[in-house]
């Protein structure tokens, strides 16, 4: 069975940064790229990027670049996104989930991100 | 960037209806089409790949189809599980893009 555990809520004050985990189970970690998704509050989702967790390379939408940096723990069939230099406009849920020629057949529960002083 | 369009954002329909959503390219996109379920609690699932493939395990009630720009998403015999919001997403070109979202709620 494929899961995805992704970390708690954070609750992290502006211009800071933070890290969310992914934990995947149940498939070949390194034979699907995974994929990061953000939704802020009563929006509709947007594409952040993914990851190769075979050799680490990525592809950003350009509209995360410089905004979030996805790596890897292959040890621990773990993907990580860190968000950099927060502000509100971050403030979101953000999901992960492998790729399948497309599309996403399995997503995390979430992570809630709050920015807030 | 393909922008994804749903023009209906909410729509109401009894249990038992039979309910199209919309979902429209702003270039074609050769049938690189998905449409996710996402519950009220957050949880998001893949119904359909491909335009009309069936992901595994999802009711057989949910269907899809389209072509060039234009794709929709039918539910046949509405059931009270159904009651989430419905986007859908191109995959033809990087980055990929969603449709705004068309909640569905029971009448």
């Amino acid at each position: 069975e494929v899961q995805l555990q992704q970390s708690g809520p954070e609750l992290v004050k502006p211009g800071a940064s933070v890290k969310i985990s992914c934990k995947a189970s149940g498939y070949s970690f390194t034979g699907y790229f995974m994929n990061w998704v953000k939704q802020s509050h009563g929006k509709s989702l947007e594409w952040i990027g993914r990851i190769n967790p075979y050799n680490g390379d990525t592809f950003y939408n350009q509209k995360f670049k410089g905004k979030a940096t996805l790596t890897v723990d292959k040890s621990s069939s773990t993907a990580h996104m860190e968000l950099l230099s927060l502000t509100s406009e971050d403030s979101a849920v953000y999901y992960c989930g492998p790729d399948s020629s497309g599309y996403v057949a399995y997503w995390g529960q979430g992570t809630l991100v709050t920015v807030s002083a | 960037d393909i922008q994804m369009t749903q023009t209906t954002s909410s729509l109401s329909a009894s249990l038992g209806d039979r309910v199209t959503i919309s979902c429209s390219a702003s270039q074609g996109i050769s049938n690189y089409l998905n449409w996710y379920q996402q519950k009220p609690d957050g949880t998001v699932k893949l119904l359909i790949y491909y335009t009309s493939s069936l992901h595994s395990g999802v009711p057989s009630r949910f269907s899809g189809s389209g072509s060039g720009t234009d794709y929709s998403l039918t539910i046949s015999n509405l059931e009270p599980e159904d009651i989430a919001t419905y986007y859908c997403q191109q995959y033809s070109k990087l980055p990929w893009t969603f449709g705004g979202g068309t909640k569905l709620e029971i009448k």
